[in-house]
Formats: C-alpha cells, sequence, structure tokens
C-alpha cells in the first residue's frame, strides 16, 4: 500500500517551460488537493477535486491547471512557468462523510525551482 | 476569507518539557487538524478534532469550536517531536477546502 506517491520529487525548470507533476493514491479516495508550501506562508490550496472528473479552484490557482481523468490521479500543470513558481509542491487525499473529512494523506512533495 | 492563526511562530524546547501551541480561527468551522511536519518534509496527520479532547499518546489536542481555538498539548518532549506543526480547519461554508495555518516550528534540543 503506497498511499499517495508523487512525481518527480524534483526538478528545474527555466523560465517559460511547461511540465506536468503527477500524483497517484491507491486509497480509493475521493478528494485529492494539490497545495505549495512557500517559507512561512505554511500550505496554500492550489487546486483541488472532489471525484473522478471534476476540479475546482483554492487559494492560489493561477498560473497552473489540473485534471483528474482517473480517481486515482490527479495532475497539476504548469504551462508556462515563472520564478514565483518555485516552491514545494504537495499533493493530498482524503474521503469524506459529507460532513467531515478522514484519512488525509500526503505524498512526499516535489520540490521545484524555475531560473 | 477565514483567518488561521498559530502561536507561537517559533519554540525551542529542552528534551523532556512540556509545551502548548494554539490555533486561532476566524469563522465556523466543520472540522479541524493538526498536522506534524518532520524535518525531512513529510506531513502526518495527528489528529482530527472539531471539538472536544483526543489523546494519543504523549500528545493531545483540545478544540473549543465556539471560541474558535484549539490547543495542541506535547508532554514530555523528545527530539524526534522536533519540526513543523500545523492546523488546518473545513469551513462550514465550503467543506470542500482545506486551508492551512501558517505552522509553529519546533525545536527539541538534547
Amino acid at each position: 500500500n503506497a498511499g499517495v506517491t508523487q512525481t518527480p520529487k524534483f526538478r528545474v525548470l527555466k523560465t517559460g517551460q511547461s511540465m506536468t507533476l503527477l500524483c497517484a493514491q491507491d486509497m480509493n479516495h475521493e478528494y485529492m488537493y494539490w497545495y505549495r508550501q512557500d517559507p512561512g506562508m505554511g500550505l496554500r490550496l492550489i487546486h483541488y477535486s472532489v471525484g473522478e472528473g471534476t476540479t475546482a479552484k483554492g487559494e492560489v490557482p493561477d498560473g497552473y491547471n489540473v485534471s483528474r481523468l482517473k480517481k486515482q490521479n490527479f495532475l497539476l500543470g504548469l504551462e508556462s512557468a515563472a520564478p514565483s513558481q518555485t516552491s514545494v509542491y504537495f499533493c493530498a487525499s482524503s474521503y469524506s462523510n459529507r460532513r467531515t473529512y478522514y484519512g488525509y494523506t500526503f505524498g512526499s512533495g516535489t520540490r521545484l525551482t524555475v531560473v | 476569507g477565514i483567518q488561521v492563526e498559530q502561536s507561537p511562530p517559533d519554540l525551542i524546547l529542552q528534551e523532556g518539557a512540556n509545551s502548548t501551541l494554539r490555533c486561532n480561527f476566524s469563522d465556523s468551522v466543520n472540522n479541524l487538524q493538526w498536522f506534524h511536519q518532520n524535518p525531512w518534509g513529510q506531513l502526518i496527520n495527528l489528529f482530527y478534532i472539531p471539538s472536544g479532547t483526543k489523546q494519543n499518546g504523549r500528545l493531545s489536542a483540545t478544540t473549543v469550536a465556539t471560541e474558535r481555538y484549539s490547543l495542541l498539548y506535547i508532554s514530555s518532549s523528545q527530539t524526534t517531536d522536533s519540526g513543523v506543526y500545523f492546523c488546518a480547519v473545513v469551513l462550514k461554508t465550503s467543506y470542500d477546502k482545506v486551508i492551512f495555518g501558517p505552522g509553529t516550528s519546533l525545536s527539541v534540543i538534547p
């Protein structure tokens, strides 16, 4: 049981390049999330998904796109990377009984540097 | 939007000491969670605690939802407790979103 797996773990991009971060979970969780973590700012929600085929914007969605074509996968895309997107990106998943959350599990993170 | 504040921002403890971390939130929440991020970056859920008190070993947490705060108690601290502690809230108005506080950075020294 791998839990939540993020790939890649590290990446360096040049300004303007594009890339996709992959998050995969094997717990059959409905909900999946992408966060970014910057020094002194905690974790900020970028986008999230409440089920296959659905996505929604979080606190800081600009410059990112997401897709959830399969329940177990949640992809985060950067179409034209900017230095301000240098950060550590975390994926998480959870399930819910429509009133509260359970099983909140994080991946190990992706450290992205845009030069 | 909802404001989530944590105090203190930084804390240094001698091994064996006790500590209390606080989380204040500005709006009604459906749930509140405490997480620990270890020095290697791994995030682990410690408690789901929308109200009341829970205990897990040396850690316990109390949430007073009517007064919009939660406390995390660490007793007999160990060096492995070092890291950043985050509280995160689930809004009553938007149960899909989990909003994190800025964290408390804890260093436990031998």
